[in-house]
């Protein structure tokens, strides 16, 4: 069965990087049938999409955050990661992990639980 | 301000069936699949519907999507105690700026 873990630090000063992993378990990475995606939801607020990555290690992120993010894959580890900087309080919220089929207008079925980012100082 | 908009609440009590609209535009819901997302308090989404009426196994036949021009809905027949959650619509979205994923504000739903 599928599983997608988020881990990271749960509090990262105004300015500095947030960086994310999820470890992916069930599934492979590097399968071509499935892309990978960040998604969050600040608290009390609706979801967003962050980006996305394939298994080539082509990226597709949301144009309003396309400057400040990263995402990677380390198919040595089944693992992909996020990066975005710099960050600010606006980018406190849970970060979820998720999986999607890799089919035009295809969106995520399989989300990791989600992790508390705060950003504060 | 989400790109597709949604009523931020809506009720029923059980047995009854309950409608929740999702509006957008051409850029999106007319030209692209819509998704159902349910989440309940405190988890992350889990997915509803897909390619706009779907619905992946091990989802009730009470759930049933559809999609109309820049609409969509999603209905929920004999409601129960444990639909009271969060739900959410998303569709991808062609604009100038580029691709991009959308969601609505999403729709807290109450059974009464």
């Amino acid at each position: 069965q599928l599983q997608l873990q988020e881990s990271g630090p749960g509090l990262v000063k105004p300015s500095e990087t947030l960086s994310l992993t999820c470890t992916v378990s069930g599934g492979s990475i590097s399968s071509s049938s499935y892309y990978w995606s960040w998604i969050r939801q600040p608290p009390g607020k609706g979801l967003e999409w962050i980006g996305t990555i394939y298994y080539s290690g082509s990226t597709y992120y949301k144009p309003a955050l396309k400057s400040r993010v990263s995402i990677s894959l380390d198919t040595s580890k089944n693992q992909f990661s996020l990066n975005l900087s710099p960050v600010t309080a606006t980018d406190t919220a849970v970060y979820y992990c998720a999986r999607g089929i890799a089919v035009p207008g295809a969106l995520p079925d399989y989300w990791g639980q989600g992790t508390l980012v705060t950003v504060s100082s | 301000q989400s790109v597709l908009t949604q009523p931020p609440s809506a009720s029923g009590s059980p047995g009854q069936r309950v409608t929740i609209s999702c509006s957008g535009s051409s850029s999106n819901i007319e030209s692209n699949y819509v998704y159902w997302y349910q989440q309940l308090p405190g988890t992350a989404p889990k997915l509803l519907i897909h390619r706009n009426n779907q619905r992946p196994s091990g989802v009730p036949d009470r759930f049933a999507g559809s999609k109309s021009g820049t609409s969509a809905s999603l209905a929920i027949s004999g409601l129960r105690s444990e639909d009271e959650a969060d739900y959410y619509c998303a569709s991808w979205d062609h604009t100038l700026s580029g691709q991009d994923w959308v969601f609505g504000g999403g729709t807290k739903l109450t059974v009464l």
